[in-house]
C-alpha cells in the first residue's frame, strides 16, 4: 500500500512569509497527525485529528499555526508569520483508528528553513 | 504517561545483537512499552511493543523485565541499515506518543 505522503520535501522562506504544508495520509485512515521535530530532538506533536474534527490541539501554537483536514483526508498546516524558531522538519502520521492499536505511520517529513 | 530513560549513544558491529535498554521505573499497570526508530531524513517506523510479556516480530524481540520497570530491544543481527535513532516510550493504549531523545544505535562494519 502507498504510504504517507507529503509536499514540499524542503522549503526556505525568510521570517515573517507565510508558509503551507500538504499531507495526504494511508487510504482508510481516520486519524491523521502533524508532529513538529526540532533538530537533535524528538517529534512533537502539534495536532490530532479524528477523520475531520479535531481530537488534541494542546501543543499547536494557535497564534501562528492553523490546519485542516477538509472531507477528512488530505491535511494542510499553515505558518503565518513564520519565526526563526520555526525552522524544523514537520511530520504528518496517520492511524488507522484513534486509540487501540497505536501503530502509526510517517511520512518523510518537510524541512522548513526560516531565515 | 510514565517518563522513559535510554542512553544517549550506543555502537554495535554489524552482524552482532544490538540490545537497546529502556528504564521506566515509574510505568503503571495500564501502560504499554512502544518501541520506534528513526533513520536519517526519515519519519519514525514503528517497531514493536508489549504490555507484560516478551514480543517477537519480523524485526525486533522486546524483553520486559517482571517487574515492568526496564526493557530491552534486541535487533538479533544488526545491519547497516538499523542505523537509527531508536524511541522507547511508555503510553496507555490510546494516548498520543510523546517522543524523548532517543539512542542513536551506530552499527559499524
Amino acid at each position: 500500500e502507498a504510504g504517507v505522503a507529503q509536499s514540499p520535501r524542503y522549503k526556505i522562506i525568510e521570517k515573517r512569509q507565510s508558509v503551507a504544508f500538504w499531507c495526504n495520509p494511508i487510504s482508510g485512515h481516520a486519524t491523521l497527525y502533524w508532529y513538529q521535530q526540532i533538530l537533535g530532538q524528538g517529534p512533537k506533536l502539534l495536532i490530532q485529528f479524528q477523520n475531520n474534527g479535531v481530537v488534541d490541539d494542546s501543543q499547536l501554537p494557535k497564534d501562528r499555526f492553523s490546519a485542516e483536514r477538509l472531507k477528512g483526508v488530505d491535511s494542510t498546516l499553515k505558518i503565518q508569520p513564520a519565526k526563526l524558531e520555526d525552522s524544523a522538519v514537520y511530520l504528518c502520521a496517520s492511524s488507522h483508528l484513534a486509540g487501540g492499536y497505536n501503530e502509526q505511520f510517517f511520512g518523510p517529513g518537510t524541512r522548513l528553513t526560516v531565515l | 504517561d510514565a517518563k522513559t530513560t535510554q542512553p544517549t549513544s550506543m555502537d554495535c558491529a554489524e552482524g552482532r545483537a544490538a540490545n537497546l535498554p529502556c528504564n521506566h521505573s515509574t510505568i503503571s499497570g495500564n501502560e504499554y512499552v512502544y518501541w520506534y526508530r528513526q533513520i536519517h531524513s526519515q519519519g519514525p517506523q514503528y517497531i514493536i511493543h508489549g504490555l507484560k510479556n516478551n514480543e517477537t516480530n519480523e524485526m525486533a524481540s522486546l524483553i520486559i523485565t517482571e517487574d515492568r520497570k526496564s526493557s530491552t530491544l534486541i535487533l538479533p543481527h544488526a545491519t547497516l541499515r538499523d542505523t537509527a535513532v531508536y524511541y522507547c516510550i511508555a503510553m496507555e493504549y490510546g494516548n498520543k506518543l510523546v517522543f524523548g531523545a532517543g539512542t542513536i544505535l551506530r552499527v559499524k562494519s
